[in-house]
């Protein structure tokens, strides 16, 4: 089974401070990963996925095999970026612990 | 239509009644899913549907019932639940199933409370 580990239940920062969300994968082959948001009184939506190298709301994630892991990155915090942000392995539907993220003034 | 459409927004039943929990999509998606989410926790995977099939069941307790109609609905049958089945019901769809890699669409889910 594919599995996502994300170590961090809560996380604070000051606005305007890089903020890094950890996520680390368990299984072999080629990962397919996602990381979803879920903001307060919204729906649970998807936030990236490793395949398209994008960045979204300023975020990036990179696929890391050496060190099996999926970190979720953005260099400065915004007070909006605050939500449970969940790690998600694209060939499994079970859902890492997620990190609250916290943004303060 | 790039949403999933959960009904009812909020659902109140007592331990002896029998509701149904409603979910539909037409994005063409082939796998759907139910997730059971209880407060500051994940998203807890109870059953995925593929292709109409039942491809997963999380050995979730036959008070819960699910029902794939068709492609674009999904049901989630409850009956004789119990106080610690409260929580947030999550419907999600994604273009194909499990192994398929890719990203699920959620709805905005079912608050269900048992009295």
């Amino acid at each position: 089974a594919q599995r996502v580990t994300q170590p961090e239940k809560l996380l604070s920062v000051f606005k305007g401070a890089p903020v890094e969300l950890k996520c680390n994968y368990s299984y072999s082959g080629s990962p397919e990963l996602f990381w979803y948001v879920q903001y307060s009184r919204q729906r649970l939506q998807l936030l990236l996925r490793h395949i398209s190298r994008e960045s979204i709301k300023g975020f990036t994630a990179d696929l890391n095999k050496g060190e099996t892991s999926f970190h979720l990155k953005k260099p400065f915090a915004q007070e909006e970026d605050s939500a449970m942000y969940y790690c998600a392995p694209g060939n499994d539907m079970r859902f890492g612990a997620g990190t609250r993220l916290t943004v303060k003034p | 239509d790039t949403e999933v459409t959960q009904t009812p927004k909020h659902l109140v039943m007592g331990m002896t009644n029998k509701k149904s929990l409603k979910c539909e999509q037409h994005m063409g998606h082939r796998a759907m899913y139910w997730y059971k989410q209880k407060a500051k926790k994940p998203p807890e995977l109870m059953f995925v549907y593929s292709y109409e099939k039942l491809s997963i069941n999380e050995s979730v307790p036959s008070r819960f019932s699910p029902e794939c109609p068709n492609s674009s609905l999904l049901n989630l049958h409850l009956h004789a639940l119990q106080p610690e089945d409260s929580a947030l019901y999550l419907c999600a769809s994604s273009q194909r199933g499990p192994g398929g890699g890719q990203p699920q669409h959620f709805g905005d889910g079912t608050r269900l409370s048992i009295l």
